[in-house]
C-alpha cells in the first residue's frame, strides 16, 4: 500500500510566523504535489516537484515556498503565516509514468490566529 | 493551463437513485481523468479513472464516460447507497516533460438520503 503521511493532522500558529509542513511518500514517487483545500474551491495547486531539487510553481503560490532535498520528503513552508493561509493542507505523490494515479496524505488543518 | 469545470457543486438524492455528476476540461492534451471520492475527514482515494482512448469504463455501480472532442466526462453512480455520500472530485492530467500535472474541478458534494 502506498503511504502518504504528514507530519502534523492539525496546527495553530500565529500570525507572522514560519510554518513548515512536512510530507513523506514510501513508494519512490517522482511527483509529490502540495494543494489548498477550501470549501467551494476544491483543490487548488501551491507548489508540485518532479524530481529532487525540483519544483513548479502551481496556480497560487504567493506566501509559500518549498523544498524537496530527498525524494521522499517534500516540504511546504510558509515563510509569515497569515491568516487567509488558515485551511486545509493535502500533499500528494505520484509516479512519472504517464496516467498514473495521485496518492493523498490524511491533510494538515492549519489555523493561524 | 488546463481548466476543469465541475459540475453541480451540490447534489442530494433518494437512496437508490443515480447521481450523475459532469465536468469539463480546456486542454486537449489531457489524456488522464481519474476521479477521487472524499470522506468526511479522510482523504481523497481514487474511486475511477479513464485514459483518453476510452469512451466509458464501468465497475460495479459506477461509471465514467469520456467524450473527447465535446472535452468533457461525466461521472455517473446507480443505486445509489448512504454510503455514496461524500465529495467527488474529477480530474485532468496533462503529462508534461516535467511530469503529471493534476488539475482538479471544485468538487461536488452528494448527500443520499435514505
Amino acid at each position: 500500500d502506498v503511504k502518504v503521511t504528514q507530519s502534523s493532522r492539525y496546527l495553530v500558529k500565529r500570525t507572522g510566523e514560519k510554518v513548515f509542513l512536512e510530507c513523506v511518500q514510501d513508494m519512490d514517487h517522482e511527483n509529490m504535489f502540495w494543494y489548498r483545500q477550501d470549501p467551494g474551491l476544491g483543490l487548488r495547486l501551491i507548489y508540485f516537484s518532479y524530481d529532487v531539487k525540483m519544483k513548479e510553481k502551481g496556480d497560487i503560490p504567493e506566501g509559500y515556498s518549498v523544498s524537496r532535498e530527498k525524494k521522499e520528503r517534500f516540504s511546504l513552508i510558509l515563510e509569515s503565516a497569515s491568516t487567509n493561509q488558515t485551511s486545509m493542507y493535502l500533499c500528494a505523490s505520484s509516479l512519472g509514468t504517464l496516467n498514473t494515479e495521485a496518492f493523498f496524505g490524511q491533510g494538515t488543518r492549519l489555523t493561524v490566529v | 493551463g488546463e481548466n476543469v469545470e465541475q459540475h453541480p457543486s451540490t447534489l442530494s438524492v433518494q437512496e437508490g437513485d443515480s447521481a450523475v455528476i459532469k465536468c469539463t476540461y480546456s486542454d486537449s492534451a489531457s489524456n488522464y481523468f481519474p476521479w477521487y471520492k472524499q470522506e468526511l475527514g479522510k482523504r481523497p482515494q481514487l474511486i475511477i479513472d479513464i485514459r483518453s482512448n476510452v469512451g466509458e469504463k464501468k465497475d460495479q455501480r459506477i461509471a465514467v464516460t469520456l467524450n473527447k472532442t465535446a472535452k468533457h466526462f461525466s461521472l455517473h453512480i446507480t443505486e445509489t447507497q448512504p454510503e455514496d455520500s461524500a465529495v467527488y472530485f474529477c480530474a485532468a492530467i496533462t503529462s508534461w516533460n516535467t511530469g503529471n500535472q493534476f488539475y482538479f474541478g471544485t468538487g461536488t458534494s452528494l448527500t443520499v438520503i435514505p
